[in-house]
C-alpha cells in the first residue's frame, strides 16, 4: 500500500532556530506529495505541494520542501521559526484514486 | 466568503444512537471527503465522494454512512454500529478529478460518545 511516513512525532525547537520535519514515502513511479499544518482545534490548511518539476518547493509562511526522489523523501524546512509556527504537520500523498494518504503527523513545538 | 462549513463544531452523542455531521462547500468542487482523526494517527479516510450522486468507501467506512444528493453538500452519518466514534471529524473539498489537486478542509467537528 501507499504510504507516508514521518518519522518524529515531536519536534522541539527553539524560537530563531532551524528546523526539519522529515517525511518519507513508499516508493511509486509517480507521486504528488503535500504538507499540511493543523492549529489546535482548526482544519488543515495547505502549506505546500510537489507535483512534478524543480525538487525545491516553497509554501506559505517561510517554509519549503525538497523533494528527493532516489531516499524517498520530502522533508520540511524552515531557517528560522517563530512562536506561531507551534501547530501540527502533516505531510500527505495523493494516492491515485483521488484522496490523500497522511502521516501520522509532527508535532513542532516553539519555545521561547 | 467562499470556504468549507462544518456543523455542528461539538456534538454529543448518547450510546446506541445515529448521529448526522453537516458538511456544506460553496467552491463549486467537484470532489468531497470525511476523514476521521485520532491523536497520533493522522487522518484516516472514511468515504470520499467524485461527483454527486457517487461515494466510494474509505479506509475506514465501517459504522458510517453518506450521501450526495447535491454538489455542495456531503453530510456523514455516524451509525450504532460505529464502536468508537469519539474522534475529530474532518469535511474536505477538492476540484476535478485529476490527481494533485489541493485539498480543502473545514474547521472539523468534536464528537464525543457519552
Amino acid at each position: 500500500a501507499q504510504s507516508v511516513t514521518q518519522l518524529d512525532s515531536q519536534v522541539p525547537v527553539f524560537e530563531e532556530a532551524p528546523v526539519e520535519l522529515r517525511c518519507n514515502y513508499s516508493s511509486s513511479v509517480s507521486v504528488y506529495l503535500f504538507w499540511y499544518v493543523q492549529y489546535p482545534n482548526q482544519g488543515l490548511q495547505l502549506l505546500l505541494k510537489y507535483l512534478s518539476g524543480s525538487t525545491l518547493v516553497k509554501g506559505i509562511n517561510g517554509f519549503e520542501a525538497e523533494f528527493n526522489k532516489s531516499q524517498t523523501s520530502f522533508h520540511l524546512r524552515k531557517p528560522s521559526v517563530h512562536i506561531s509556527d507551534t501547530a501540527e504537520y502533516f505531510c500527505a500523498r495523493d494516492t491515485g484514486r483521488r484522496a490523500l494518504t497522511f502521516g501520522s503527523g509532527t508535532r513542532l513545538q516553539v519555545q521561547p | 466568503d467562499g470556504g468549507i462549513t462544518q456543523s455542528p463544531k461539538y456534538l454529543f452523542r448518547k450510546e446506541g444512537q445515529n448521529v448526522t455531521l453537516s458538511c456544506e462547500q460553496n467552491l463549486n468542487h467537484d470532489a468531497m471527503y470525511w476523514y476521521r482523526q485520532d491523536p497520533g494517527q493522522g487522518l484516516r479516510l472514511i468515504y470520499y465522494s467524485q461527483i454527486v450522486n457517487d461515494f466510494q468507501k474509505g479506509d475506514i467506512a465501517e459504522g458510517y454512512s453518506v450521501s450526495r444528493e447535491k454538489k455542495e453538500s456531503f453530510p456523514l452519518t455516524v451509525t450504532s454500529a460505529q464502536k468508537n466514534p469519539t474522534a475529530f471529524y474532518l469535511c474536505a473539498s477538492s476540484r476535478g478529478q485529476n490527481s494533485g489537486n489541493t485539498i480543502y478542509f473545514g474547521e472539523g467537528s468534536w464528537l464525543t460518545v457519552v
